[in-house]
């Protein structure tokens, strides 16, 4: 079983649908969570941060963590054309000189 | 804008060469980690640096090394280039060593190897 499982997708959502993105993880030792958004031939741009459990909002991205069922969603509302990109979560254990663990990331298309 | 700029942007070398990709991180960043993503993957952890020496390390052979300068910017090294190191490598920097801070990357080296 791979650390952190994330469904690579592709999704595809007509513009305007709320979006769910979700990845599971096997290490209950993480305690950062992260949400990196990548465009095609650019690097992963961190959308959203969360530390331990609980909801974090930031316009229309929502990044939810629930650690005893190891489980992260991100929720895309009002999804525009801009939104189509490959999202990957990541997270961490936090401690000095480690790694952050990546899903394999989904990709996500939002036509117009 | 991320403040980490990597070059080259893109390179192809031939299998047993070696290569030199850099990675100039933002002023004040001493730690620098080096991750390389395969096509349809998601990025892997090689190294971390602080402060010029070599603070963690992922499942990746001795081949691969880097350097640390005082001017924040870094190297990576890969010796004895093999078919499956072709993919991007992505660089990203955060201001201290603590753990879990989150990272800002570049926008990687595409790297091939025919």
């Amino acid at each position: 079983q791979k650390e952190v499982e994330q469904d690579p997708g592709p999704l595809s959502v007509p513009e305007g649908a709320i979006v769910s993105l979700n990845c599971t993880y096997s290490n209950s030792a993480f305690q950062y969570f992260m949400w990196y958004r990548q465009y095609s031939r650019k690097g992963p741009e961190l959308l959203m941060y969360t530390y331990s459990s609980g909801n974090k909002e930031d316009g229309r991205f929502t990044a939810q963590v629930d650690k005893s069922s190891k489980y992260i969603s991100l929720f895309i509302r009002d999804s525009q054309p801009s939104d189509s990109a490959t999202y990957l979560c990541a997270m961490s254990v936090g401690q000095a000189g480690t790694a952050l663990i990546f899903g394999k990331g989904t990709t996500l298309s939002v036509s117009s | 804008e991320t403040g980490v700029t990597q070059s080259p942007t893109h390179l192809i070398k031939t299998r047993g060469q070696q290569v030199t990709l850099r990675c100039s991180s933002q002023s004040g960043h001493n730690t620098v980690s080096w991750y390389q993503q395969a096509l349809g993957q998601g990025p892997q952890f090689i190294f971390q640096y602080y402060r010029e020496e070599e603070n963690g390390r992922g499942n990746f052979p001795p081949r691969f090394s880097g350097l640390q300068f005082p001017n924040y910017s870094s190297e990576l090294n890969v010796n004895a280039l093999e078919l499956d190191d072709s993919a991007l490598y992505l660089c990203a920097s955060t201001p201290g060593r603590q753990g879990g801070s989150p990272l800002h990357f570049g926008n990687g080296t595409r790297l091939t190897v025919t």
